[in-house]
């Protein structure tokens, strides 16, 4: 069964940082699109980060040059390294994996989904 | 940037038949995937590229894509139906979604 658990939001204060995780079982990470979703409070989903086969990493604009996608082989994880943490970054993350069928993978449609954990940005 | 708009409601009785759109220019050259959400849950995916359905979703479900507008027809409308959904296509190297539609089940 795939299951994807994120973990590690919380309360940061504006300017600060915060690294989020993504434990995947069930099927292997590196053989996937992976990405990271966000949801502000009573908002709609954004897209924020996506990290293919090979490490190549694409960003929304949103956070481009603040947030870092990795991922971990031997862990079967992804993270996001958030910096300069803004208050509009408030939101529940959500990790999710992309499409494979007949030998070829592709970053959409997010066919699993984890449970999401909240971050929040305030002082 | 590409931008998907979808109404912000809609409403439908009871076994009837709800339709959400989903405009983009050229939309029906994409491929259109499309999210359930319930308050407090993650997203379901219930329509991908375009048509197709994964295992687990009722045949009630249904899309259609074509021109400058998406389509998700959930037929027979059940109360469980009620959720916000949102359609999403990539470009561009990223993953863009619509603002979502709530809805209700009368």
């Amino acid at each position: 069964e795939v299951q994807l658990v994120e973990s590690g939001g919380g309360l940061v204060q504006p300017g600060g940082s915060l690294r989020l995780s993504c434990a995947a079982s069930g099927f292997i990470v590196s053989s996937y699109y992976m990405s990271w979703v966000r949801q502000a409070p009573g908002k709609g989903l954004e897209w924020v980060s996506v990290i293919y086969s090979g490490d190549i990493t694409y960003y929304a604009d949103s956070v481009k040059g603040r947030f870092t996608i990795s991922r971990d082989n031997s862990k079967n994880t992804m993270y996001v390294q958030m910096n300069s943490l803004r208050s509009e970054d408030t939101a529940v993350y959500y990790c999710a994996r992309g499409y494979c069928s007949g030998g070829n993978c592709y970053p959409t449609p997010f066919e699993s989904w984890g449970q999401g954990t909240l971050v929040t940005v305030s002082s | 940037s590409y931008e998907l708009t979808q109404p912000l409601s809609v409403s439908v009785a009871l076994g009837q038949t709800a339709r959400i759109t989903c405009g983009g220019n050229n939309i029906g050259s994409k491929n259109v995937h499309w999210y359930q959400q319930k308050p407090g849950q993650a997203p379901v995916l219930v329509i991908y590229r375009d048509t197709d359905r994964p295992s687990g979703i009722p045949e009630r479900f249904s899309g259609s894509n074509s021109g400058n507008t998406a389509t998700l027809t959930i037929s027979r409308a059940q109360a469980g139906d009620e959720a916000d959904y949102y359609c999403q296509v990539w470009d561009s190297s990223t993953a863009v979604f619509g603002g979502g539609t709530k809805l209700t089940v009368l």
